[in-house]
């Protein structure tokens, strides 16, 4: 799988747009964008995914340029529960037998009131 | 709602205990994954499974074993628990053939080993 590359943590300021940048210059043709969140205490929770084109959901939206080299992830009114661990990872779509995900270290979001 | 379910939200063992963490999904999905994460060290696989019977090492494999006897149940066993395995474990669950957003991570299980 390709590498990403995150900032170790941001800040945003409650009801403010909170946009986290991802790096994945060696990402292949088949590979997808994926990110989930961690909030303290609790297991990785799958947030959105993406391609080439622009993705939307009612968690996010997902940008990515277009050379797929880099994405951001927004979240549009950033809320004191969007503190949390935020992970960029980049996959095939597919799922395989034997296949596994890892993550990297990931961006450290609080949210301040 | 889909769940993959750990047994323990906290759990306390002594030094050489055998520790049996239980996993448990109801998605009938094939690939089975224990992590540990650790504050500055972040999410670590430690084994896989992607079939009954079948399982993988991960990247961090040493002083555990783990056990795939039913499709939906993936344990991970600490032969003798030492004080550098406590850790927060995460038990995740994926389908072949089905998208990478398809996996599903339990809520963890806090070991204290003393």
């Amino acid at each position: 799988d390709a590498k990403t590359t995150q900032p170790p943590s941001m800040d945003c300021a409650e009801g403010r747009a909170a946009n986290l940048p991802c790096n994945h210059s060696t990402i292949s043709g088949n590979e997808y964008v994926y990110w989930y969140r961690q909030i303290h205490s609790q297991g990785p929770q799958y947030i959105i995914h993406g391609l080439k084109n622009n993705e939307t959901n009612e968690m996010a939206s997902l940008i990515i340029t277009e050379d797929r080299k880099s994405s951001t992830l927004i979240l549009p009114h950033a809320t004191l529960r969007d503190t949390a661990v935020y992970y960029c990872i980049v996959r095939p779509l597919l799922e395989t037998s034997g296949s596994r995900l890892t993550f990297g270290e990931g961006t450290q979001l609080t949210v301040n009131p | 709602d889909v769940k993959v379910t750990q047994s323990s939200r906290y759990l306390v063992k002594r030094t050489g205990e055998k520790v049996f963490l239980e996993c448990v999904q109801d998605m009938d999905h094939e690939n089975m994954f224990w992590y540990r994460q650790d504050p500055g060290l972040g999410l670590r696989l430690i084994y896989f499974s992607y079939d009954v019977k079948m399982k993988e090492k991960g990247d961090i494999p040493e002083g555990y074993s783990v056990s795939r006897e039913k499709k939906e149940r993936f344990s991970l066993i600490l032969e003798s628990a030492s004080t550098n395995q406590t850790s927060m474990y995460l038990c995740a669950s994926s389908s072949p053939g089905g998208f990478n957003y398809g996996y599903t991570f339990g809520s963890g299980t806090r070991l204290t080993v003393v």
